[in-house]
């Protein structure tokens, strides 16, 4: 059961326009979303967050949007470079209360931008 | 965000040979760490929870036995995979819990079992 979803594997974008990454999930119970970007055999690095009370939050050339009703969230970043290309990791923590919480990952999405 | 190293960053064994990872916290001291495998094109599944004093906490599915989990101080954590086969080649990471619900991750091991 894949509680959280991307369900494009791929996207390519033109150097400086938007990219879109989306993601959805299943579980109302989520409390917190994070985005990653990943290199190949390298390990994830944080990039944006976004607690369940807020609908958007912006870093830079990075914006979460949440649209909780739908359980949806989407990745933007303007302008996009070549830099950016990687593999994009939507997570969603899960907290089983006091210290206790899990982050499950959906199955990513490859950006690629063209110069 | 906390900085995290893994050792080794690759290891080929043969198929029945034990194998230990390390990962260490560099500059954060981490009562739980936490364990990932990935697969090629899939997914990070985490598979369990490294606690600083106490038991491993396993995700459903992940033998214990198989893979032993030691949290041996509060920048430590080593996970064992014991008798090896072909079926456990995968990518592991290691992560640290932030401030918040963020976590930081390792720059993970590649585990290839001939």
């Amino acid at each position: 059961d894949q509680q959280v979803k991307q369900n494009s594997p791929s996207l390519s974008v033109q150097e400086g326009r938007i990219s879109i990454l989306n993601c959805d999930y299943t579980n109302s119970m989520f409390d917190y979303f994070l985005w990653y970007k990943k290199y190949p055999a390298e390990g994830p690095t944080f990039l944006i967050s976004i607690s369940s009370i807020k609908d958007k939050n912006e870093d830079g050339r990075f914006t979460v949007f949440l649209n909780k009703s739908a359980k949806h969230l989407s990745l933007h970043i303007v302008p996009s470079q070549p830099g950016d290309s990687a593999v994009y990791f939507c997570a969603a923590n899960l907290n089983y209360g006091g210290a206790t919480n899990k982050l499950i990952f959906g199955t990513g999405t490859l950006l690629a931008v063209q110069p | 965000g906390a900085v995290v190293s893994q050792h080794p960053s690759r290891v080929i064994c043969k198929s029945g040979t034990s194998v230990k990872i390390e990962c260490r916290s560099l500059d954060f001291q981490a009562t739980t760490m936490f364990w990932y495998r990935q697969f090629p094109k899939q997914s990070l599944m985490l598979m369990a929870t490294s606690n600083e004093g106490s038991k491993a906490t396993y995700e459903q599915g992940v033998e214990k036995d198989k893979f032993l989990i030691n949290h041996a101080s509060l920048t430590l954590s080593t996970l064992t995979v014991t008798s090896a086969h072909p079926e456990d080649s995968s990518f592991y990471i290691c992560s640290v819990p932030g401030w918040y619900n963020e976590q930081f991750f390792g720059p993970g091991t590649r585990l290839t079992v001939l």
